[in-house]
């Protein structure tokens, strides 16, 4: 069974530009959720969508944004990249039901320059 | 916020047991607690959760306090390959995992 993946693994930017970062899910999980890992700040919960609806939203401004499509592959979006950006950004997949377990993706690091 | 307390630091030695502690004084009545692991350069690993009762599985088994204010993460015998940084996560009914700083957990040959 593959696991989470996420794509690309490695990501330079320059400050102003967009990024798109792309997560397919295990194969018939139907949520997924977005973290931010920085060293100053840890693991941030950033969303999580479920059957192509956002049912959770943390505290990250408007430019962060993400979307999921039917076949549960969700992507995010940060608009107007600033360099407290630069952070690995990981995905994690689970059947959406309570309290089952997340399985998280190796993640795609974010260096804006 | 978190809502968990956990130190910040432990070291053990290879082959003997690890308690890892947690502190969830506020926990409410429906949260459950998860514990997941995050070794270096690779993203968090589920690792065992539970809501009352102890529960046991391949990986190590989490022992919830009577009050549920308090449970402990024990690895039967570490490895050198059980270094990583573990989180303790109270989990309400969303999927959402609130991390906190964890226990960076260091193995000794």
């Amino acid at each position: 069974k593959a696991g989470v993946t996420q794509t690309p693994r490695y990501l330079i930017k320059t400050r102003g530009q967009q990024v798109t970062l792309s997560c397919s899910p295990i194969s018939g999980h139907r949520s997924v959720s977005w973290y931010q890992q920085t060293p100053g700040q840890g693991l941030q919960f950033l969303f999580e969508y479920f059957s192509e609806t956002q049912r959770n939203k943390g505290n990250f401004p408007g430019r962060f944004s993400g979307r999921q499509f039917s076949n549960s592959r969700s992507e995010m979006n940060v608009s107007t990249l600033e360099l407290g950006d630069s952070a690995l950004y990981l995905c994690a997949s689970s059947l959406g039901v309570k309290n089952t377990e997340a399985f998280f993706g190796q993640g795609t690091r974010l260096t804006v320059v | 916020d978190a809502k968990t307390t956990q130190p910040n630091s432990m070291e053990s030695n290879e082959e003997e047991p690890v308690h890892l502690p947690c502190n969830h004084s506020t926990i409410s009545g429906t949260d459950y607690i998860h514990w997941y692991r995050q070794l270096p350069s690779q993203g968090p690993e589920y690792v065992i959760h539970g809501l009352t009762s102890n529960v046991n599985n391949r990986m190590a088994s989490l022992a919830i306090a009577e009050d549920r204010k308090s449970s402990t993460l024990i690895l039967h015998r570490a490895t050198l390959r059980d270094a990583a940084v573990y989180y303790c996560i109270r989990r309400g009914g969303s999927e959402k995992l609130v991390f906190g700083k964890g226990t960076k957990l260091t193995v000794n040959p």
